[in-house]
């Protein structure tokens, strides 16, 4: 069983429905990350917490501790947020900020 | 800031044939991170160095691969002799570290390395 897992694989909505994305984690963590991968590759973190929850825009993303929860959502979901969105977990240990990563959840917006 | 710099961008190299990947962390990051990307699995973090010094290199598959960051400005991983299953995306990330606290990573372009 990978340490983080991810739900949906694949999800594919119509333009303007809320989206939500899953990440379990089986590990003590520091902190997850939520990071989006565009069709060109290229990565960008979307978003770090501890705690409760962060907005950033029309995205949100909340973690629950005690139940090792996260989950990301896009409200007024648009075809420019069509992209792999990858869940990861670090555990800080004297410093080493070593990234574990969920096998991502592929979206796909339709006009 | 001009972000995390990689080069090169793509790379296409005979098997058995040296290659190396360089990085160029954001200035100020004291951490630098190389991963691995590959279809079959996933993102993977091959080795991180904190202050320049490697923290955690259990990633690294084998002795045909080796990272070096002399300075806080460049890092490079290097594969000798290259073999077709290494083909894959490999990414550079940095971030401002301090121990027992996480921070958010910036990741470079990538490079795409075909081993044919």
């Amino acid at each position: 069983k990978n340490e983080v897992e991810q739900s949906p694989q694949n999800l594919t909505a119509q333009e303007g429905e809320f989206i939500t994305i899953n990440c379990s984690y089986s590990v003590g963590i520091s902190a997850l990350h939520w990071l989006q991968q565009h069709p060109g590759g290229g990565i960008v973190s979307l978003f770090m917490l501890s705690s409760g929850k962060k907005k950033h825009g029309r995205l949100i993303a909340t973690i629950n501790i005690q139940e090792k929860h996260s989950s990301l959502h896009i409200t007024a979901s648009h075809p420019r947020d069509s992209a792999v969105y990858i869940c990861a977990v670090s555990r800080s240990n004297f410093g080493n900020e070593k990234l574990t990563f969920g096998t991502g959840t592929r979206l796909t917006i339709i006009p | 800031d001009a972000g995390v710099i990689q080069s090169p961008r793509h790379e296409v190299t005979e098997m058995g044939q040296e290659v190396t990947l360089r990085c160029k962390p954001i200035s100020g990051h004291n951490s630098l991170f190389w991963y691995r990307q590959t279809m079959m699995r996933g993102l993977e973090l091959l080795i991180y160095f904190n202050n320049n010094v490697p923290i955690d290199d259990s990633g690294m598959p084998e002795d045909r691969f080796s990272a070096k960051m002399p300075n806080a400005s460049f890092s490079t991983l290097k594969i000798q002799p290259s073999e077709p299953r290494d083909s894959a995306v490999y990414f550079c990330a940095s971030s401002f570290t301090l121990p027992t606290d996480s921070y958010e990573q910036y990741f470079g372009p990538g490079t795409r390395l075909t081993v044919t």
